[in-house]
């Protein structure tokens, strides 16, 4: 399977926990980017990166969101202190950065976060 | 406020009916793309269009680009309950943005 991977699957955590999420994206796509989806809309921007580099952070992602892509390839999304407000469905996507102005963006499974 | 409105949000018909989904903003778009999402799964990647005008076929599904790049639609001849899912709209606000904005989402539920 050569699609961008998310790990886990799902993820039910009590309030004040921390939780860190994966993602594999697509191995030649340097691009990689994070979005949040709440129940019955569509996902909204976090977070993106171009190789290890983070060239842009959503307002919405508060001070308790950490994203890191040490290498170049993985990335890991961290929520410290979670709030019921948190829950939701966390997708990861990649993209092969070029030139060209519309840069095809490809989702993993997402992880499901539950905070009880 | 939601920079690209879908319509309807909810649609249900019987299979072998004709559909279309609109996407619409005031904003223009430098590329818009069209995703179906199954439940827990993540956004499919359909169709991407980037000129004003453009239509793309994919099977019975056609799609179309405004031509002034503000608003796209979904068109699904003879409907089959495969189709079933939400409908995705995203797009690039600005040339060579790269984060996508996206619609709220048009779920489809094709009846046998």
């Amino acid at each position: 399977d050569t699609g961008v991977s998310q790990n886990p699957r799902h993820k039910i955590t009590k309030r004040g926990q921390n939780v860190t999420f994966r993602c594999d994206p697509i191995s030649e796509h340097n691009r990689l980017y994070w979005y949040r989806q709440t129940l019955g809309q569509g996902p909204e921007f976090l977070t993106y990166f171009q190789n290890e580099a983070q060239l842009e952070k959503s307002r919405l992602l508060s001070d308790r969101f950490s994203a890191e892509r040490p290498k170049g390839s993985f990335s890991t999304l961290e929520i410290q202190r979670t709030e019921q407000g948190d829950s939701a469905m966390y997708l990861c996507a990649s993209s092969l950065g070029s030139g060209s102005s519309y840069n095809e963006q490809f989702f993993g499974p997402g992880t499901r976060l539950t905070v009880l | 406020t939601q920079l690209l409105e879908q319509s309807p949000q909810f649609l249900s018909i019987q299979e072998g009916e004709n559909l279309t989904v609109y996407c619409n903003s005031s904003s223009v778009f430098s590329s818009l793309q069209w995703y179906r999402q199954e439940p827990g799964e993540g956004p499919v990647l359909l169709v991407t269009v980037v000129t004003g005008g453009e239509v793309k076929k994919l099977k019975r599904l056609t799609f179309q680009f405004g031509d002034a790049r503000k608003d796209s639609s979904l068109h699904i001849t003879a409907a089959q309950t495969g189709d079933t899912g939400l409908y995705l709209c995203a797009g690039r606000i600005i040339q060579g943005a790269q984060k996508l904005v996206f619609g709220q989402g048009t779920r489809l539920t094709i009846n046998p």
